[in-house]
């Protein structure tokens, strides 16, 4: 069984501090995807990443994809009580591609 | 387009009933997915479809079952429930070559 391991697990900040998220796994991945999701909903897709060590940002939030493609971080700058949510990273396999593993989540707080 | 959609939102059994979540999507995905969300374990894979008529097991089929006579429905019956199965479910489809899954708002069910 793959696995994926969300650091920190929980997150309390102020608004305007820059934030950091890891997803490490000791397996490769063709793709690593991010979600946000908040409560009473289901996670919606923020990013896919593909090549190793590929960077993409979406405005105050940066992904990052390791070069050895097992692992994924998420920065986010100047964080904003909108950024509150929990993130799931999640890994795709071309082999099983019906397969997502996700990981065990991040919860974010970012108040005023 | 209403995207993914799930019945009920909430719902409270007693062990040993059983029942159907229901998940449909209007997208034309071949991909459709259930998964429980359960505190710090992130999301995991119960059952999977590749198309109508196919259905596979995922990382904790035990305890439900699922068939896909139409592309659009994708339920998920629980045939004794255990308190073991109280969680968030959540059901997800895709394009079988699309990478971003799409999910529904979740059915909250409490086993007593």
């Amino acid at each position: 069984t793959q696995l994926l391991e969300q650091s920190p697990q929980f997150l309390s900040i102020q608004e305007g501090e820059n934030l950091t998220v890891y997803c490490n796994s000791s397996s490769v991945f063709s793709s690593l995807q991010w979600y946000r999701q908040e409560p009473g909903e289901g996670p919606v897709l923020l990013v896919t990443v593909v090549t190793g060590g590929e960077v993409k940002k979406l405005k105050r939030l940066t992904f990052q994809f390791g070069d050895a493609r097992k692992d994924s971080s998420l920065h986010i700058t100047a964080a904003q009580p909108g950024d509150t949510g929990l993130y799931l990273c999640a890994g795709l396999n071309t082999g099983t591609a019906s397969k997502l593993t996700f990981g065990t989540g991040t919860r974010l707080q970012v108040t005023l | 387009n209403a995207g993914v959609t799930q019945t009920p939102k909430f719902q409270v059994l007693k062990t040993g009933q059983s029942m159907t979540l229901q998940c449909a999507q209007d997208m034309n995905h071949e991909y459709m997915s259930w998964y429980r969300q359960d505190p710090g374990m992130g999301l995991r894979l119960i059952h999977y479809s590749v198309g109508a008529g196919i259905t596979d097991q995922g990382e904790v089929p035990n305890g439900y079952n699922v068939s896909r006579s139409t592309t659009e429905d994708f339920p998920l019956r629980l045939l004794s429930a255990a308190p073991s199965q109280t969680s968030v479910y959540f059901c997800a489809s895709r394009l079988a070559g699309g990478r971003e899954q799409f999910f529904g708002p979740g059915t909250r069910l409490t086993v007593l």
